[in-house]
């Protein structure tokens, strides 16, 4: 599969807990997008990579971080987790920094 | 501040009937719409994008900056239409997408 992928695609962990999503992008693509998805806030914006510089962020909270690789792969960490990080997190990559986003299947994370 | 409202959370149609999903925007300066769907069990895909002017799978949308929406239409609904419809803004700023609340079409035999 060319496209976007993502591991895993559930977690399920506790609250304090600290989990590491994963996510690669399309071949060839430089920036990877990292977006929450929950039932009351909707699809949300956290943050953006561009050649592994951090090139936006949006409503990314502290406790939540992350960084993109030489080999262009991404991993968002969450950290101190609590009820409400219960989402589904999508990544995304684009081939520069304004083209068209390409969605990678999303990880679905349960804190309980 | 940038704001995308889809005030439907459902709508429910016939096959054969037209179907409008409605998407309103805020934004200043010159906006970058988009539509995306999602399927069943599928990752969410750009549908149509309002600067290419295209009609995919038979749907289309205008932009009215007139009135800030970009509404999605289509002349016939098939029951494979079925899916989230989220209509997205670019912040050209930034080129993060503002995604709106999705609606969800389902279409019926």
């Amino acid at each position: 599969d060319s496209g976007v992928t993502q591991t895993p695609k559930h977690l399920i962990t506790a609250t304090g807990q600290r989990v590491t999503l994963r996510c690669s992008p399309r071949s060839g693509d430089l920036s990877v997008y990292w977006y929450q998805q929950s039932l009351d806030q909707g699809l949300q914006f956290l943050i953006q990579y561009y050649n592994g510089e951090e090139r936006a962020k949006g409503n990314i909270l502290e406790r939540f971080s992350a960084q993109q690789f030489p080999d262009l792969h991404s991993e968002l960490n969450l950290s101190s987790l609590e009820l409400g990080d219960s989402a589904l997190y999508f990544c995304a990559s684009s081939v520069g920094t304004g083209g068209e986003q390409f969605f990678g299947p999303g990880t679905r994370l349960t804190v309980l | 501040a940038q704001r995308v409202t889809q005030p439907e959370k459902l709508l429910s149609v016939f096959k054969g009937a037209p179907v409008e999903l409605k998407c309103n925007y805020s934004y200043s300066g010159s906006p970058e719409l988009f539509w995306y769907v999602q399927y069943s069990r599928q990752r969410l895909q750009l549908l149509l994008r309002h600067i290419s002017r295209e009609s995919i799978k038979g749907f289309t949308a205008d932009l009215n900056k007139g009135e800030t929406s970009f509404h999605l239409k289509k002349p016939f609904a098939q029951e494979e239409d079925s899916a989230m419809y989220y209509c997205a803004l670019k912040d050209t700023g930034f080129q993060k997408l503002v995604f709106g609340t999705g609606t969800r079409l389902l279409v019926s035999p």
